[in-house]
């Protein structure tokens, strides 16, 4: 079985303050993707990376795809706290949807 | 769209007793999706469907029976409920996209948070 352990487990910062997520893997993903899931909700995804060493940016969040494909990295600037939630990491390693492994998660909660 | 919805919402068992999920979702999706999730342990897939009539195990589908008879519909049964059962289920939803299907973008229901006793 493939394991994905985020890092850090938990999270509590100020609103303002930068921060970075952690997503590590001994497998190699063809793909990974990055969830956000508030309470009571079901995971809503954010990113998908497919090529080593992407870089993607949406506002102000940033997504890396290691460049062996087996850790990824989500960094958030100027945390405000509406970023509060549980985020999950998932890869998939070959092509197929029972091959969707979820990383353990990272619960942020961003204070005033 | 209500996109994906699941039914019910909450459920306490005794151990022993057999219950059905039920999700459904009208984004006309071809792939569906059965996940448990637990503290410190992410989402973890139970069984999955490529299509109408056809279904699949994932990773911990022991003690638990799906059915798609519906294109829409997705089942997810217990037959004789554990306390290690105890969890909260999310059913999702996705489309290929160009073929590779594996990235897609799963949408997710709100979950069934399912107690056994």
């Amino acid at each position: 079985t493939q394991l994905l352990e985020q890092s850090p487990q938990f999270l509590s910062i100020q609103e303002g303050e930068n921060l970075t997520v952690y997503c590590n893997s001994s497998s190699v993903f063809s793909s990974l993707q990055w969830y956000r899931q508030e309470p009571g909700e079901g995971p809503v995804l954010l990113v998908t990376v497919v090529t080593g060493g992407e870089v993607k940016k949406l506002k102000r969040l940033t997504f890396q795809f290691g460049d062996a494909r087996k850790d990824s990295s989500l960094h958030i600037t100027a945390a405000q706290p509406g970023d509060t939630g549980l985020y999950l990491c998932a890869g998939d390693s070959s092509g197929t949807a029972s091959k969707l492994t979820f990383g353990t998660g990272t619960r942020l909660q961003v204070t005033l | 769209n209500a996109g994906v919805t699941q039914t019910p919402k909450f459920r306490v068992l005794k151990t022993g007793q057999s219950m059905t999920l039920l999700c459904a979702q009208d984004m006309n999706h071809e792939y569906m999706y059965w996940y448990r999730q637990d503290p410190g342990m992410g989402l973890r897939l139970i069984h999955y469907s490529v299509g109408e009539g056809t279904t699949a195990k994932g990773e911990v589908p022991d003690g638990y029976n799906v059915s798609r008879l519906k294109k829409q519909n997705f089942l997810l049964g217990l037959e004789s409920a554990a306390p290690s059962q105890t969890s909260v289920y999310f059913c999702a939803s996705s489309y290929p996209d160009s073929g590779r299907w594996s990235t897609d973008t799963q949408y997710f229901g709100p979950g069934t948070r399912l107690t056994v006793l």
